[in-house]
């Protein structure tokens, strides 16, 4: 079954530093899609990423990029130089071939970046 | 409107009683999603509709009952709410059931069951 681990339940920092929220996945597929969500304090989910199983090129996009491995089985979202509008709970989420319609998020991460 | 649109936002509601939450989406999107979020448990899948007329169980769907009569409208409805169902509820779509597409989610229906 396929399974979305993120440890990180809150991860706090001072504002301008760096952050990586970490992301583990388990599937029994060879074929899968990796997201990541952002849901600020005014609780909208927006999707931000996606990756698939056969594309292990790490992704950057302004300050947010992102580090995929299959050989760890993890997919992690750094920030740089992070700003107060990054506070959010960050989501990780996963989608088999195999079972399409079910995306299965994670627990989320709350990042708080502190003025 | 433009994007999905979830009806109520918020809601108090005596345990026992029926609650039917609405979603809408314009996006003429064929696949379409519930989700319930609770502190430290995610997002989980509850029901979810590939194409109007079909209808799937979730990760959660005990309690809960969905219907797909045309593209555009997916209700959830509790038929008698427990406590254990306090929760914010989220439709989400995607315009086909592929699992590369990226889900839409609306703004959330906050329901606390008493």
């Amino acid at each position: 079954a396929q399974k979305v681990t993120q440890a990180q339940t809150e991860i706090s920092v001072v504002e301008k530093e760096d952050v990586t929220l970490d992301c583990v996945y388990e599937t029994r597929d060879t074929t899968y899609y990796l997201f990541w969500y952002k849901q600020p304090p005014s609780g909208e989910l927006v999707f931000l990423i996606r990756r698939n199983s056969f594309d292990e090129q790490n992704e950057i996009s302004g300050r947010y990029s992102w580090n995929f491995q299959k050989s760890t089985s993890s997919f992690n979202f750094t920030i740089t130089a992070s700003q107060v509008v990054d506070s959010a709970v960050y989501f990780c989420a996963l989608s088999e071939a195999f079972d399409g319609e079910k995306l299965t998020f994670g627990t989320g991460t709350r990042l708080t970046i502190i003025p | 409107i433009a994007g999905i649109t979830q009806a109520p936002t918020s809601q108090i509601l005596a345990a026992g009683r029926r609650m039917t939450l609405r979603c809408t989406q314009d996006m003429r999107h064929n696949a379409m999603y519930w989700y319930r979020q609770d502190l430290g448990l995610g997002l989980r899948l509850i029901h979810y509709s590939n194409t109007a007329g079909t209808t799937g169980k979730g990760e959660v769907p005990d309690g809960y009952s969905v219907s797909r009569a045309n593209t555009d409208d997916f209700p959830l409805t509790l038929a008698s709410a427990v406590p254990s169902q306090t929760s914010v509820y989220f439709c989400a779509s995607r315009p086909q059931a592929l699992p590369a597409g990226e889900l839409f989610f609306g703004e959330g229906s906050r329901l606390t069951v008493l």
